[in-house]
């Protein structure tokens, strides 16, 4: 059973506009969540994180929100630049352990249209 | 700082070969993992190397093994290789540990025919 869903597997944004990329949990024992993009033939790279103890972290041109009682994360990007296109895995952790390392979701392709 | 570097970056096998890739991590990085992705499963955690120990391992059959040198760079090896391994492995390190932020390498894509 798919701990971390990404139910959109592709979505398409104007640049400049708004992307939001969407994940969801079921696991409560996760505390920490990342976001990793990648391009084709590399691996992913770390984006952005937060902590189950905050709803809200930005960097830049990235904010990503937690919302623990739905078991809701979201990451936004603005403006949207076409060298934002890529795919993009969202990832949690339990930090009282276990064997599961990160628990990756299927991941979601942004294109970025001129 | 150099990154995570794999090799290699593509290899073709066909059924019931094996196969060992081999990874090398950020200097100072103690802790390497391994991933298996595919188009359809996402990213997959195999196992986790610490000080050349295996300390997790995800829900793989045990034809998927590793290990990890005095120098932490680690191999991964299948045996009896099926075509459900035709797959991208990709390979982290961290400082402490697998449950840290992870720095990827680009993957070796192996193919099964």
């Amino acid at each position: 059973d798919q701990q971390v869903k990404q139910n959109s597997p592709s979505l398409s944004v104007q640049e400049g506009r708004i992307s939001i990329l969407n994940c969801d949990y079921t696991n409560s024992m996760f505390d920490y969540f990342l976001w990793y993009k990648k391009y084709p033939a590399e691996g992913p790279t770390f984006l952005i994180s937060i902590s189950s103890i905050k709803d809200k972290n930005e960097d830049g041109r990235f904010t990503v929100f937690l919302n623990k009682s739905a078991k809701h994360l979201s990451l936004h990007i603005v403006p949207s630049q076409p060298g934002d296109s890529a795919v993009y895995f969202c990832a949690a952790r339990n930090s009282g352990g276990g064997a599961d390392g990160l628990t990756f979701g299927k991941g979601t392709h942004l294109i970025i249209q001129p | 700082k150099a990154g995570v570097t794999q090799t290699p970056r593509y290899l073709i096998k066909t059924r019931g070969q094996q196969v060992t890739l081999s990874c090398s991590p950020i200097s100072g990085h103690r802790s390497v993992s391994w991933y298996q992705q595919t188009p359809g499963q996402g990213l997959q955690f195999l196992f986790e190397y610490f000080s050349e120990t295996q300390r997790n391992k995800g829900n793989f059959p045990g034809r998927f093994s590793g290990r990890q040198f005095s120098n932490s760079r680690s191999e991964m090896n299948v045996s009896t290789l099926e075509l459900g391994d035709s797959a991208l492995y990709l390979c982290a390190s961290s400082l402490q540990g697998v449950n840290e932020k992870l720095f990827f390498g680009s993957g070796t894509q192996l193919s099964v025919l």
